[in-house]
């Protein structure tokens, strides 16, 4: 059975700090993807992005960066010099493919506050 | 582009009722899954539907069905409502495929209030 593990309830942070939320996986299948998601306060989940399991190479985009580590079911999300913009809950998910069939186990969330 | 649309954005019903959701895919998507989302917690599989057939299914009673129409656009149907059953209902269409997953994108939900 698929499971995401996201033990950081609430983190809270002032602008300009470095902040990284944690992402552990369950997964029996040797194929599968993992997400981020981001869901402010106006409640619409905002896709980030998408890792398949052969992927292992870490993902830079501005600010945000991924560290996909195999060997210890992690899918770790940093915030590089955060805003207050980045204030909202965010998802890690994982998803199993079974021809034709996705099933997407999201995480509990973080929410991320970042202090002015 | 549009995105993802879902009506009605709110609905307020009683318990024992039937509700019906809708939403419409971006254009060119052809899977849509279902999510129930309860306050404070993480989205939660309901249906997944890709070229007008169910390929996925959540741990969700029957109360619960759903169908795609030839123009990929999906109704959730509820039925004998509970309160437990208020939540926000997430909509999220996909290209879709057999050998990928690939992202998903949210419409902005149905907020449903069972009293």
């Amino acid at each position: 059975a698929q499971k995401v593990t996201q033990a950081q309830t609430e983190i809270s942070v002032v602008e300009k700090e470095d902040v990284t939320l944690d992402c552990v996986y369950e997964t029996r299948d040797t194929t599968y993807y993992l997400f981020w998601y981001k869901q402010p306060p106006s409640g619409e989940l905002v896709f980030l992005i998408r890792r398949n399991s052969f992927d292992e190479q870490n993902e830079i985009s501005g600010r945000y960066s991924w560290n996909f580590q195999k060997s210890t079911s992690s899918f770790n999300f940093t915030i590089t010099a955060s805003q207050v913009v980045d204030s909202a809950v965010y998802f890690c998910a994982l998803s199993e493919s079974d021809n034709y069939g996705q099933n997407f186990v999201f995480g509990p969330g973080t929410r991320l506050s970042v202090l002015p | 582009d549009a995105g993802v649309t879902q009506s009605p954005t709110h609905l307020i019903k009683t318990r024992g009722q039937h509700v019906t959701l809708r939403c419409s895919p971006i254009s060119g998507h052809k899977s849509v899954s279902w999510y129930q989302q309860v306050l404070g917690q993480g989205p939660q599989f309901i249906f997944q539907y890709y070229e007008k057939e169910e390929r996925g299914r959540g741990n969700f009673p029957d109360r619960f069905s759903a169908r795609q129409f030839p123009n990929y656009s999906s109704e959730l149907n509820v039925n004998a409502l509970l309160l437990g059953d208020s939540a926000l209902y997430l909509c999220a269409s996909s290209t879709g495929g057999r050998s990928a997953v690939y992202e998903q994108y949210f419409g902005p939900g149905t907020r449903l209030t069972v009293t």
